[in-house]
């Protein structure tokens, strides 16, 4: 079955610490998106990445770092520097950058910082 | 201002009734619009692209009025399983320069009741 993988489902990190959250997918996207969801907003986008070896800011990038070393991963780092990091976060792709067509997400890692 | 605006709700609503959903938005360059559902704790998935002409798929239709800068969303004999949160999306880039950022509204919920 094709689709996007995240791991872990959930995570749970003291203060200071640097996670990793892991996003695979095997529907042969180029392209790859990050988002936070906190409690009754919407979804910001962190990072985001075109290509392999390629990657922006969204709008929210501070305190977090991505790496897009190959075409089917694209890990998010939430560093220290994250000052709020308790989040919902989802990963998520799609097949062409220039068309009007549907992202695809994962399951989402929920993230607790104790 | 919000890029994209909903009103969160909820909407509570019998089985069988007629619901609809308004979403505004800011920019009036966007160029393709989306509606998407999330079920509690779970991914959004899409539920309908928004066409200028409007559209529609089995019990739901979408519509857009690019004057007024708001989209709609309306559900007919609603049942216990539409219950969710329906994200308004939004993309303001042209084709020629899409990188398939999408912007989220923070969900309109919906709880069906026998």
């Amino acid at each position: 079955d094709g689709g996007i993988t995240q791991s872990p489902k959930y995570l749970f990190r003291k203060e200071g610490q640097n996670v990793t959250l892991s996003c695979e997918q095997n529907l042969n996207h180029d392209a790859m998106y990050w988002y936070r969801q906190d409690p009754g907003q919407g979804l910001r986008l962190i990072y985001y990445s075109q290509i392999v070896n390629d990657f922006q800011k969204g709008d929210i990038a501070e305190g977090y770092s991505v790496s897009r070393e190959k075409k089917e991963s694209f890990p998010l780092t939430v560093t220290s520097a994250q000052k709020n990091p308790t989040a919902f976060y989802l990963c998520a792709s799609n097949s062409r950058t220039g068309a009007n067509n549907e992202q695809f997400f994962g399951p989402g890692t929920r993230l607790t910082v104790l | 201002r919000k890029e994209v605006e909903q009103d969160p709700g909820p909407f509570n609503v019998p089985e069988g009734a007629t619901v609809a959903f308004n979403c505004t938005y800011s920019n009036s360059a966007s160029q393709s619009f989306f509606w998407y559902r999330q079920d509690c704790r779970k991914e959004p998935k899409l539920l309908m692209s928004v066409y200028s002409s409007g559209n529609e798929d089995g019990r739901f239709t979408a519509q857009l009025n690019r004057a007024s800068q708001y989209i709609s969303l309306l559900i007919r004999d609603s049942k216990l399983s539409d219950s969710a949160t329906y994200l308004c999306v939004v993309n303001i880039e042209k084709s020629s320069s899409n990188t398939g950022k999408l912007i989220f509204g923070q969900g309109t919920t919906l709880q069906v009741k026998p």
